[in-house]
């Protein structure tokens, strides 16, 4: 069965320390993996796309890694601020061609003051 | 570029009656838009994957005549709930498919349903 699991579930950091959120997938065959950004009552936002040869893929403060060996990728998050308050979304494409997304439940995120 | 509105933000309405939503590819054409569900805390649910000119194409378990799909242009597809019931309360999300390298798919800001 194809799943998408993250951790933490929640995260409370204080504003300017870093963080990093998993994300372990079994999603076969895999085409890329993509971390969202989703603000409360809003729509996700993309944040990082990578494909199966990615390694690594930065979006300013936003850094995703991905080791296909082991299924797993994280999101580092660096000096964060008070706007990084979200929810981020891990996203496995299930094979290439496909619209098939599978989505992890996210990381809720606050940073405080 | 590729911009996705969702028109209305929030709707409130009575139990029985049909809801609209609206859901536009503002800078882009997209022949593929998808329709996703999503509850409080919970993840995105992909409810059915609409195509231009076409039928929609439903995932199991979600109701085709509950839940009405049009697309009717390259720009728009529209999303109908019909005699909504409080539990279809939730947040509908729409995305439109940007064809490229990686076939992103781009959210509108979602539409929040309370059925009363």
């Amino acid at each position: 069965k194809n799943q998408v699991e993250q951790s933490p579930q929640s995260l409370i950091i204080l504003e300017g320390k870093n963080c990093t959120l998993q994300c372990n997938y079994t999603v076969s065959p895999f085409s890329n993996l993509r971390w969202y950004k989703q603000d409360t009552g809003r729509g996700p936002v993309s944040l990082t796309i990578m494909t199966f040869s990615e390694n690594t893929k930065s979006n300013g403060r936003y850094t995703a890694t991905l080791d296909a060996d082991t299924k797993q990728s994280s999101l580092h998050i660096t000096a964060s601020q008070l706007s990084d308050s979200a929810s981020y979304i891990c996203v496995v494409s299930a094979g290439r061609g496909t619209d098939k997304l599978i989505f992890g439940t996210g990381t809720r995120l606050q940073v405080f003051p | 570029g590729a911009v996705v509105s969702q028109h209305p933000s929030r709707v409130i309405c009575k139990s029985g009656t049909s809801v609209k939503i609206e859901c536009r590819s503002l800078d882009f054409q997209a022949t593929t838009m998808f329709w996703y569900r999503q509850f409080p805390k919970k993840s995105l649910m992909l409810m059915a994957t609409s195509n231009e000119g076409s039928k929609a194409t439903y995932e199991q378990g979600v109701e085709k005549d509950k839940f009405l799909i049009n697309h009717a242009s390259l720009t728009l597809s529209t999303l109908t709930v019909t005699s909504a019931h409080p539990e279809d309360s939730s947040f509908y999300i729409c995305s439109a498919r940007l064809r490229g390298g990686a076939d992103t798919q781009y959210f509108g800001p979602g539409t929040r349903l309370t059925v009363l």
